[in-house]
C-alpha cells in the first residue's frame, strides 16, 4: 500500500517552454501533497504544499507564478514548471499524506528529472 | 532556517558488519523524526516515524533510537547486506504551523561490499 507514482521520471525541454509534472497517490487518498526539489549534492528542499481544493503554499524563495501547482482530486496533483530556463535543471519528487495520516507519515513518487537546454 | 545534519555523509562496509549513523536536528517545537531509506532510481521508502523521547524501532535488521531534548537519532543495521546499500535519510517535522513540513537532511549514502 501507499504507493505514489510520478509521470515523467525524467524530460527534456529547451529554454522558455513549460513541462508538467504529475503525482498520483494509487491506493489511497492524500489531502495533501508536497513537492520537493533536490540541487546536486543537496537536500531534498521543499518547495510547496498543495491541499486539495485549495491553493498551494509556497516556501520562502519559491516563485508561485513559476511554479504552478494544481490539486484538483484526491489522488492527483500536477506541478507545471513555466517558461523553463536552465537554472530550473534539478530533481523534482512529490510526496503526498494520507487523509488521516496520524504521525505525518508522507509516502513519495521516484521523482523526475528535468533538464532545461 | 531549520538545520539537519546527517553524518557520516558516506559510508562503505563489508557485508556483515553492523554500522550505524546518525541524524543531528533542533531539540525544540519537536513533532517526529523519519527515517527513510532511498535505493537510485527508485521511490525513497519510509522506515520509522519516531515522536517520543527514548523511542525505538525496529524492522528486520535495522533499528533507531531518539533522543529529543540533545536533538539526535541513531540509525543502526545489524549484518549489512549488499542490499542495505541506499542513501538513507532523515527529515525533521517541526509540527505546529509547520506540521507536516519535512526538512531533510543531506544523508548517508551507504555501499555494503561484499
Amino acid at each position: 500500500g501507499a504507493v505514489v507514482s510520478q509521470h515523467p521520471s525524467w524530460v527534456i525541454c529547451k529554454s522558455g517552454t513549460s513541462v508538467k509534472i504529475e503525482c498520483r497517490s494509487l491506493d489511497f487518498q492524500a489531502t495533501t501533497m508536497f513537492w520537493y526539489r533536490q540541487f546536486p549534492k543537496q537536500s531534498l528542499m521543499l518547495m510547496a504544499t498543495s491541499n486539495e481544493g485549495s491553493k498551494a503554499t509556497y516556501e520562502q524563495g519559491v516563485e508561485k507564478d513559476k511554479f504552478l501547482i494544481n490539486h484538483a482530486s484526491l489522488t492527483l496533483s500536477t506541478l507545471t514548471v513555466t517558461s523553463a530556463h536552465p537554472e530550473d535543471s534539478s530533481f523534482y519528487i512529490c510526496s503526498a499524506r494520507w487523509a488521516r495520516g496520524g504521525r505525518g507519515e508522507q509516502y513519495f513518487g521516484p521523482g523526475t528529472r528535468l533538464t532545461v537546454t | 532556517i531549520l538545520n539537519v545534519e546527517q553524518s557520516p555523509q558516506s559510508l562503505h562496509v563489508q557485508e556483515g558488519d553492523s554500522t550505524n549513523f546518525t541524524c543531528s536536528f533542533p531539540s525544540s517545537n519537536f513533532y517526529a523524526l523519519h527515517w527513510y531509506r532511498w535505493e537510485t532510481a527508485k521511490s525513497p521508502e519510509a522506515l520509522f516515524v519516531m515522536t517520543l523521547n527514548g523511542d525505538e524501532k525496529k524492522k528486520g535488521r535495522i533499528s533507531a533510537t531518539l533522543n529529543t531534548k540533545e536533538g539526535y537519532s541513531y540509525l543502526y543495521i545489524k549484518g549489512s547486506q549488499p542490499e542495505d546499500s541506499a542513501t538513507y535519510l532523515c527529515a525533521f517535522n517541526a509540527g505546529g504551523t509547520s506540521y507536516g513540513k519535512l526538512t531533510f537532511g543531506q544523508g548517508t549514502i551507504l555501499t555494503v561490499h561484499p
